[in-house]
């Protein structure tokens, strides 16, 4: 069985960094591209940063760029959101997902956590 | 940036009740639509994905079709369970956007 375990949330203040962390397990993780969705109070979903198997290649929103970093470390099963310069717009759950292929493209998002809310605020 | 386009933003059904969602992209995205569902507290859940294909443990009553920019999920006789929110998504070109999402509501 599939499991996905976020954590490394919590609040943070303004300009603040975090780092998240999704444990995987139940599947060969470096076979699968994952990804980090958010999902702000009361919003619809965000796509926010994606990862292929190897970990060679990363994908970012638009509005992420510059400002998180996703890695992973295949040796421990383990996802990685790094989040700096943190402002009220990015207070959300962050969700992480196991997508279907090696590669972000064209994957689907199989299976996902609950999430780790983060509050930014002062 | 492709972006997602859903409707209706929101309808309330009976159980029993047929029920289509439509899903619209800005450009071509040929096959690559996926239709999660999420219920209030929970993470989402993938019922459709390459815009036909059910995945698997998802009822067959869930059925997804449509190609290039338009597409709709299908609801053939809507249950309790399935009162919750639904979104598509593109998974043809980065940055994966989801659709704003369409609430089913119990009438």
């Amino acid at each position: 069985e599939v499991q996905l375990l976020e954590s490394g949330g919590g609040l943070v203040q303004p300009g603040g960094s975090l780092r998240l962390s999704c444990a995987a397990s139940g599947f060969t993780f470096s076979s699968h591209a994952m990804s980090w969705v958010r999902q702000a109070p009361g919003k619809g979903l965000e796509w926010v940063s994606g990862i292929s198997g190897s970990g060679g290649s990363t994908l970012y929103a638009d509005s992420e760029k510059g400002r998180c970093t996703i890695s992973r470390d295949n040796s421990k099963n383990t996802l990685y959101l790094q989040i700096n310069s943190l402002r009220a717009e990015d207070t959300a759950v962050y969700f992480c997902a196991k997508l279907t292929f090696v590669s972000v493209v064209p994957s689907s998002f199989d299976d996902w956590g609950q999430g780790t809310p983060v509050t930014v605020s002062s | 940036d492709i972006q997602m386009t859903q409707s209706p933003s929101s309808l309330s059904a009976y159980v029993g009740d047929r029920v289509t969602i439509t899903c619209r992209a800005s450009q071509s995205i040929t096959s690559y639509l996926n239709w999660y569902q999420q219920k209030p507290g929970k993470a989402p859940k993938l019922l459709i994905y390459a815009a036909s294909s059910l995945q698997s443990g998802v009822p067959s009553r869930f059925s997804g079709s449509g190609s290039g920019t338009d597409f709709t999920l299908t609801i053939s006789s809507l249950q309790p369970e399935d009162f919750a929110t639904y979104y598509c998504q593109q998974s043809y070109s980065s940055p994966f956007i989801f659709g704003p999402g369409t609430k089913v509501n119990i009438k």
